[in-house]
């Protein structure tokens, strides 16, 4: 069945790049996104890329999709206090009515 | 744009007692709508879509239930809460292509 993972938690200092990794099942997903969830809310999309691309850059974020290894990752360049959060991997396909969710890396960052 | 809304942000609830938490979307017609719940420190559980008025579909047997009554209005209910309820609920949305989903603030649900 289709299945989402990410590890749990990671730390990084002020100024520093994170990266969260995140690996999937299904190869015929179409999209696969990149969430954040500050302490309290819903989550904000941050970034998405789709499954013809292997790279895709937005400011301080840059998206890497190995499809070969079903492998996603986010780097976070310059990581700041306010990158603090949760962070969710999530898959879907074109048409389709489920994305399924990884179950979020928490990011702490250490001033 | 696009807004979504839902509430209350927060409910404290007995066991025992019903619940109505509803959701609206602004600036999109024939949206897909859903709920999620999250439990503490875990993930997102997908507990209903609905891609029109009055179809629901349910991904997880529970005590809960969905409806839509109108095209942009989604609520999430119960007739007798259970203390296993308690979590952060999330509506959402996405266009009728089923892609990218979009998130209401929450509510969190505390069953006593």
């Amino acid at each position: 069945g289709e299945d989402v993972e990410q590890s749990l938690f990671l730390s990084v200092r002020e100024g520093d790049s994170s990266v969260i990794n995140c690996t999937y099942t299904d190869s015929s997903s179409t999209y696969l996104y990149w969430y954040k969830q500050e302490p309290g809310a819903g989550l904000q999309l941050l970034t998405y890329i789709f499954s013809n691309m292997d790279m895709k850059q937005d400011q301080r974020l840059t998206v890497l999709l190995n499809k070969k290894d079903k492998h996603l990752s986010l780097r976070i360049a310059d990581t700041q206090t306010g990158d603090s959060a949760i962070y969710f991997c999530a898959e879907s396909m074109a048409g389709g009515f489920k994305t399924i969710f990884g179950a979020g890396t928490r990011l702490f960052v250490k001033a | 744009s696009q807004t979504i809304h839902q509430w209350p942000a927060t409910l404290v609830q007995p066991v025992g007692s019903p619940l109505s938490l509803e959701c609206t979307v602004e600036g999109t017609s024939n949206p897909n709508l859903y709920w999620y719940r999250q439990a503490a420190g875990r993930g997102l559980q997908l507990l209903f879509y609905s891609v029109g008025i009055g179809q629901i579909s349910s991904e997880v047997p529970q005590n809960l239930s969905a409806s839509r009554p109108q095209d942009r209005q989604f609520i999430l209910s119960s007739k007798k809460l259970l203390l296993s309820d308690s979590g952060f609920y999330l509506c959402a949305w996405s266009g009728n292509s089923g892609n990218t989903i979009y998130f209401g603030e929450g509510s969190w649900l505390t069953v006593v």
